[in-house]
């Protein structure tokens, strides 16, 4: 069952923070975020994992509750490169099964 | 090290039609998986292939086919087009397909159009 993302859509100014949620109703093994600019390739951000501990690199982090099966992306102090659609891909099983996303957070950072 | 390549970039196809899309996994990845994404229902999975097996198929209809083969690459195969399957194609590749780390890598897409 597909993951819900909220907020679907978000804008922001430059230097402000945004958090973007991914719910599931299964139990979660792992979770995946990717951002994706207009007519470019889902770009890789980071992995969570059941048991695991908060990511994050540079002013993008993200952590995973696993009581409510839901993970959460950070991003502090925006920049205009952050601007695109944000996607979080879920894993219930082991490393075998396709990941299942969410429909996408668009953000928009404005100057 | 080069990424995931996927061929054509861009196609237009009548209804009724198949088509071939094909895709390059990063060197040294073995699992190779696809997604059709469109506005309306964002990113589904299709399947993934493993050791030129298909391992995993999504909620898509027979039309819809893919293989691996023996170099890792892969093509996915769509017989008697229809209007709904105007789609951005993506292609992601991983590792070892058997690890809930392994990060997967996404392909350019192929943007189909079906009039």
């Amino acid at each position: 069952q597909q993951p819900v993302q909220s907020p679907q859509a978000v804008i922001l100014r430059e230097g402000e923070d945004a958090v973007i949620n991914c719910s599931s109703s299964k139990a979660l093994y792992s979770v995946h975020w990717y951002r994706q600019k207009h007519g470019e390739a889902p770009i890789f951000l980071m992995i969570l994992l059941k048991g695991g501990e908060q990511k994050g690199h540079d002013k993008i982090s993200a952590s995973f509750n696993e009581k409510k099966q839901q993970s959460s992306l950070y991003l502090t102090a925006s920049q205009l490169s952050y601007s695109g659609t944000y996607f979080c891909g879920t894993r219930t099983g082991g490393g075998a099964d396709g990941l299942t996303f969410g429909k996408g957070t668009h953000l928009i950072i404005q100057p | 090290k080069a990424g995931v390549t996927q061929t054509p970039r861009y196609l237009i196809k009548t209804r009724g039609q198949q088509v071939t899309l094909s895709c390059s996994p990063i060197s040294g990845h073995r699992s190779v998986s696809w997604y059709q994404q469109t506005p309306g229902q964002g990113l589904q999975f299709l399947f993934e292939y493993f050791s030129e097996t298909q391992r995993n198929k999504g909620n898509f209809p027979g039309r819809f086919s893919g293989r691996q083969f023996s170099n890792s690459r892969s093509e996915m195969n769509v017989s008697t087009l229809e209007l709904g399957d105007s789609a951005l194609y993506l292609c992601a590749s991983r590792k070892t397909g058997t690890s809930s780390t392994d990060t997967q890598y996404f392909g350019p897409g192929t943007r189909l159009t079906v009039l």
